[in-house]
């Protein structure tokens, strides 16, 4: 199986500044149609996943230009240009390259 | 507006059967892949399974936990997913969610397999 890491586990943001996670996997992602399977997850506390990324860096429909997606093979990252207050919760990085399906570990994203 | 109500949640023992099922609204059920993801009390989400539309096969793919033991099947004239869990046991404990394509999620559904 395909081992999802994923770096901070937790990580304290001052609102309004930048935060990055980081996401590796433990073999490359790129799928035989040149495609990269990997998205990435919002659970705020008490909901469900609200997917954010996929694609590695396309951003879903109604999800803030503030976050964004990057990154190639088997690293990749989350990036959140300026931390708002509704952004607490856990990120989880995903590949859907190769089945079974992975996830990281998650991130818990709070405020300082 | 899409859709996704998972019922048949609740506790059981070890040993025991449950069956989930996952209604979906608000867009074409019979063209889309659905899948089930968990997340035990503590722990991080999980993939459970996952069905293909039966226009791109149907094939039905298992993680290895529970490989054996759940079935995944849907009623496309129903709009309906399901989930069958037999041999239940202990570290089965978790939120069920169902997904469409990873991008629509339920509002999940308790399952408890405690003696």
């Amino acid at each position: 199986d395909v081992v999802m890491t994923q770096s901070p586990l937790s990580l304290p943001v001052t609102l309004g500044q930048p935060a990055s996670i980081s996401c590796r996997s433990s073999q490359s992602l790129v799928y035989s149609n040149g495609n990269t399977y990997l998205s990435w997850f919002q659970q705020r506390p008490g909901q469900s996943p609200r997917r954010l990324i996929y694609k590695v860096s396309d951003r879903d429909s109604g999800v803030p230009d503030r976050f964004s997606g990057s990154g190639s093979g088997t690293d990749f990252t989350l990036k959140i240009s300026r931390v708002e207050a509704e952004d607490v919760g856990v990120y989880y990085c995903m590949q859907s390259t190769h089945w079974p399906f992975t996830f990281g570990p998650g991130t818990k994203v709070d405020i300082k | 507006e899409v859709q996704l109500v998972e019922s048949g949640g609740g506790m059981v023992k070890p040993g025991g059967s449950l069956r989930l099922s996952c209604a979906a609204s608000g867009f074409t059920f019979t063209n889309a892949w659905m899948s089930w993801v968990r997340r035990a009390p503590g722990k991080g989400l999980e993939y459970v399974g996952r069905i293909k539309s039966k226009t791109d096969g149907g094939a039905i793919e298992y993680a290895a936990p529970v490989k054996g033991r759940f079935t995944i099947s849907r009623d496309d004239s129903k709009n309906t997913l399901y989930l069958q869990m037999n041999s239940l046991k202990t570290e089965d404990t978790a939120v069920y969610y169902c997904t469409t394509h990873h991008q629509y999620w339920g509002q999940a559904i308790l399952v408890t397999v405690s003696s």
